[in-house]
């Protein structure tokens, strides 16, 4: 039973150009939330998705940034025309529900835009 | 707004100390807590969740305790290994009452731990 799964590892962009980001939650998990860690700071929350339905995404830009969680496939976090600032870890979680359940993360998209 | 600190934001000791990491919370309104591992350059790793209503879990040589109307968690590290060092991360999520989806987690900063052999 593999755990979270994010791809890929690391992505290198430049500016102006498109990330995806990937994440497959555990078997079994149908709850998705998606995690900035920029440098030097703690984990912000973006957003948070079931299957095809986004809960909350009130941690995410207004702009340039959107994600989906479709009925088949993986949980796609998108950044249009990326910046500078954009560089960051980011990190995948899921649960099988919310409240006391656990969550289990990825191992992260280290994603560098130069 | 959930406030997350931790305290000390780094530690160094020798090996086979016992030692308490520290985490406080501005809301004491959470549903949960839990405390994660995270090693450089990878993601976390769950270490132990406490439910509001409880006051400790325990699991090997950690042991987590939370004093909810306090707004605290310690977490205890007992016969320290170099293998216990990595950031250590405090997330508590909110009570729904507080108008916040029960799967946001608001991280601490972290507790950077090096344990010298």
């Amino acid at each position: 039973n593999a755990g979270v799964m994010q791809n890929p590892r690391h992505l290198v962009r430049r500016r102006g150009q498109e990330a995806r980001l990937r994440c497959s939650p555990m078997k079994g998990h149908s709850h998705v939330y998606w995690y900035r860690q920029l440098p030097e700071e703690g984990l912000k929350f973006m957003v948070y998705l079931q299957k095809e339905n986004i809960i909350d995404e009130s941690g995410m830009p207004k702009e340039r940034f959107s994600a989906e969680f479709p009925k088949e496939g993986p949980s796609i976090l998108r950044i249009q025309q990326v910046v500078r600032g954009d560089s960051a870890a980011y990190f995948c979680a899921s649960s099988p529900g919310t409240g006391s359940f656990g969550y289990t993360f990825g191992s992260g998209t280290r994603l560098t835009v130069v | 707004k959930q406030e997350v600190t931790q305290i000390p934001a780094a530690l160094s000791v020798p090996e086979g100390e016992n030692l308490v990491l520290n985490c406080s919370f501005t809301d004491s309104a959470i549903y949960n807590l839990q405390w994660f591992r995270q090693d450089p350059g990878k993601g976390l790793t769950s270490l132990l969740l406490i439910q509001s209503s409880q006051r400790e879990q325990t699991s090997g040589r950690l042991n987590a305790s939370l004093d909810k109307s306090s707004g605290r968690s310690t977490l205890y590290i007992a016969a320290s290994q170099p293998g216990d060092s990595a950031t250590y991360l405090c997330a508590v999520s909110l009570s729904a009452d507080r108008g916040s989806t029960l799967g946001r987690l608001y991280f601490g900063r972290g507790t950077q731990l090096t344990v010298w052999p």
